[in-house]
C-alpha cells in the first residue's frame, strides 16, 4: 500500500518568516495530494490540494508544489502569522478506489513565534 | 451546510459496555468514512462506505462494528472494546466517485475506554 512520509516533525519560524514542509509517497498511482491543517482539540480541515496532473498551486500565503518524477510534494506558507500555528498532514490518495482513501503523513507541528 | 456532525462529543465506557458513535452529513456525499486518531499522530482510515455499502474494512477488529443506514447517516458500534482502543474518532464524507476530492470531517468524538 501507500506510504507517505513528512518532514520535519516540528517547525518553529519567526511570524513573517516561511514555513516549508516536505512529503514523499511511495506509490506512482497515487494522484491526489490533500494537506490538512488541525488546530489543537478540531477537525482536520482542508488548507489546498493539488491532482498529479498539475505542478504547481497558489492559495493567498500558501503553495504546493508537487514533482511526479521524484514522487514529492511541499507545502510553502509565506508570511507565516500566529494563527498558522497547528498541526499539518499532507496526504496522497490512489485513484481507482470509491471515494477517496487517503493514507496521511505522520504531521508536521508548526508554531509561529510572534 | 458543509457540516459533518459527530455525536456524542465524548464517550467513557467500561470494556463490557455496548456504545455506538454517529454521524451525520447533509452534503449529498455517498462516500463516508471512520478514522481513528491517536494523540500526536495522524487519522488511520478504518472504514469507507460508498452509496451505503462497506466498501474498504482495514482489517479493523470486530469489536468495532460499521453501519451506514442511510445516505445521511453513519454509526460506528463498540463492544467488548481495549483500553488500547482510547482515541479521537473522525468520520468524513466526500462525493464518492472514483478519485473524488476534499473529505469533510467532523470534529470527532473523543473515546475513553477503562
Amino acid at each position: 500500500g501507500e506510504n507517505v512520509e513528512q518532514h520535519p516533525s516540528t517547525l518553529s519560524v519567526q511570524e513573517g518568516d516561511s514555513a516549508v514542509i516536505k512529503c514523499t509517497y511511495s506509490d506512482s498511482a497515487s494522484n491526489y495530494f490533500p494537506w490538512y491543517k488541525q488546530e489543537l482539540g478540531k477537525r482536520p480541515q482542508l488548507i489546498i490540494d493539488i491532482r498529479s496532473n498539475v505542478g504547481e498551486k497558489k492559495d493567498q500565503r500558501i503553495a504546493v508544489t508537487l514533482n511526479k518524477t521524484a514522487k514529492h510534494f511541499s507545502l510553502h506558507i509565506t508570511e507565516t502569522q500566529p494563527e498558522d500555528s497547528a498541526v499539518y498532514f499532507c496526504a496522497a490518495s490512489i485513484g481507482g478506489a470509491a471515494g477517496n482513501k487517503l493514507t496521511f503523513g505522520g504531521g508536521t507541528r508548526v508554531l509561529v513565534k510572534p | 451546510d458543509t457540516e459533518v456532525t459527530q455525536t456524542p462529543k465524548h464517550l467513557v465506557m467500561g470494556m463490557t459496555n455496548k456504545k455506538s458513535l454517529k454521524c451525520e452529513q447533509h452534503m449529498g456525499h455517498r462516500a463516508m468514512y471512520w478514522y481513528k486518531q491517536k494523540a500526536k499522530k495522524p487519522p488511520e482510515l478504518m472504514f469507507v462506505y460508498s452509496y451505503e455499502k462497506l466498501s474498504i474494512n482495514e482489517s479493523v477488529p470486530s469489536r468495532f462494528s460499521p453501519e451506514c443506514p442511510n445516505s445521511s447517516l453513519l454509526n460506528l458500534h463498540l463492544h467488548a472494546l481495549q483500553p488500547e482502543d482510547s482515541a479521537l474518532y473522525l468520520c468524513a464524507s466526500s462525493q464518492a466517485q472514483t478519485g473524488a476530492g476534499e473529505l469533510f470531517f467532523g470534529e470527532g468524538s473523543r473515546l475513553t475506554v477503562l
